[in-house]
C-alpha cells in the first residue's frame, strides 16, 4: 500500500540554522500539508498547498517558514533560522482531494531538536 | 475558533473487552466532519473511523464504532473486542466543511495500552 515518506527521523541542529525537512508524498495526491506537535501539546496545522501555491496558512506559519514542492516527488517544508521553540514532530501529510471527509495521509514524522 | 478536547491522557483496557475513549469539540458550525486517527508508536498516523455530522447514524468500522451526539458535540470512540495491536496513540480530529478547509483540528490524544 503507497505510503508518506519523511525524511530525516531525526533531526538535531542549532539554534539559527536553516533546515529541510523532506517528503515523498502518495504519488497520485494532489493535496499537501504540513503539521507539527511540540511534545506533550496537539498536532497543529502548519500549511496546505496545492497545484505549486499554498492554499492555507496557520499562525504559525510565518516568515521563517517556507514549503516548496521541488520535483514531481518531494514536498518540503524549510525553517530559515531555528529557534529553541520549533523543536517539534513534524508531520507531512497528502490528500487525493481536501475537504470533506475525504483522508489525509500521514508520514511518520521527522523529529526535530533545536539546540 | 474551532476546538477539540480529548480528557483521558492515558487509558487502560483488558484484551478482549471494550473501551470507549472521549473526545469533545466547539464550534458554531452546523457541517463538519470528525475523524479517530490511530498512531501506533513509531509508525504513521492512520485512520480508524470517520463520521460526516450531516449523518445522524454513527459510524462503524469492523470493531470500531463511535457515538456522535452532536447537541452535546461529543464524539466518541468504541473500540470492541480490544486487541493487542490497538494500542496506540488516538487522535480525535475536526474538519470544517467547505471549499479549502482542508486542515484538521486535533486534539491532544489519548494513550491507550491493552494488557494481555
Amino acid at each position: 500500500e503507497p505510503e508518506v515518506t519523511q525524511t530525516p527521523s531525526h533531526q538535531v541542529t542549532q539554534m539559527g540554522q536553516e533546515v529541510i525537512l523532506r517528503c515523498v508524498p502518495i504519488s497520485n495526491h494532489l493535496y499537501f500539508y504540513w503539521y507539527r506537535q511540540i511534545l506533550g501539546q496537539k498536532v497543529e496545522f502548519l500549511v496546505s498547498f496545492y497545484n505549486n501555491e499554498i492554499s492555507e496558512k496557520s499562525e504559525i506559519f510565518d516568515d521563517q517558514f517556507s514549503v516548496e514542492r521541488p520535483d514531481g516527488s518531494n514536498f518540503t517544508l524549510k525553517i530559515r533560522s531555528t529557534k529553541l521553540e520549533d523543536s517539534a514532530m513534524y508531520f507531512c501529510a497528502s490528500s487525493l482531494e481536501t475537504g470533506g471527509s475525504y483522508e489525509q495521509y500521514f508520514g511518520p514524522g521527522t523529529r526535530l531538536t533545536v539546540t | 475558533a474551532q476546538t477539540v478536547t480529548q480528557s483521558q491522557p492515558e487509558m487502560s483496557v483488558q484484551e478482549a473487552e471494550t473501551v470507549t475513549l472521549s473526545c469533545t469539540y466547539d464550534t458554531s458550525e452546523s457541517d463538519y466532519y470528525l475523524f479517530w486517527y490511530k498512531q501506533p508508536p513509531s509508525r504513521q498516523m492512520i485512520l480508524v473511523i470517520r463520521q460526516e455530522a450531516y449523518k445522524q447514524q454513527n459510524a462503524t468500522e469492523n470493531r470500531f464504532s463511535v457515538n456522535f451526539q452532536k447537541a452535546a458535540k461529543s464524539f466518541s470512540l468504541k473500540i470492541s473486542d480490544s486487541q493487542l495491536g490497538d494500542a496506540a496513540m488516538y487522535f480525535c480530529a475536526y474538519r470544517s466543511q467547505g471549499g479549502s478547509q482542508g486542515n484538521l483540528i486535533f486534539g491532544k490524544g489519548t494513550k491507550l495500552s491493552v494488557k494481555p
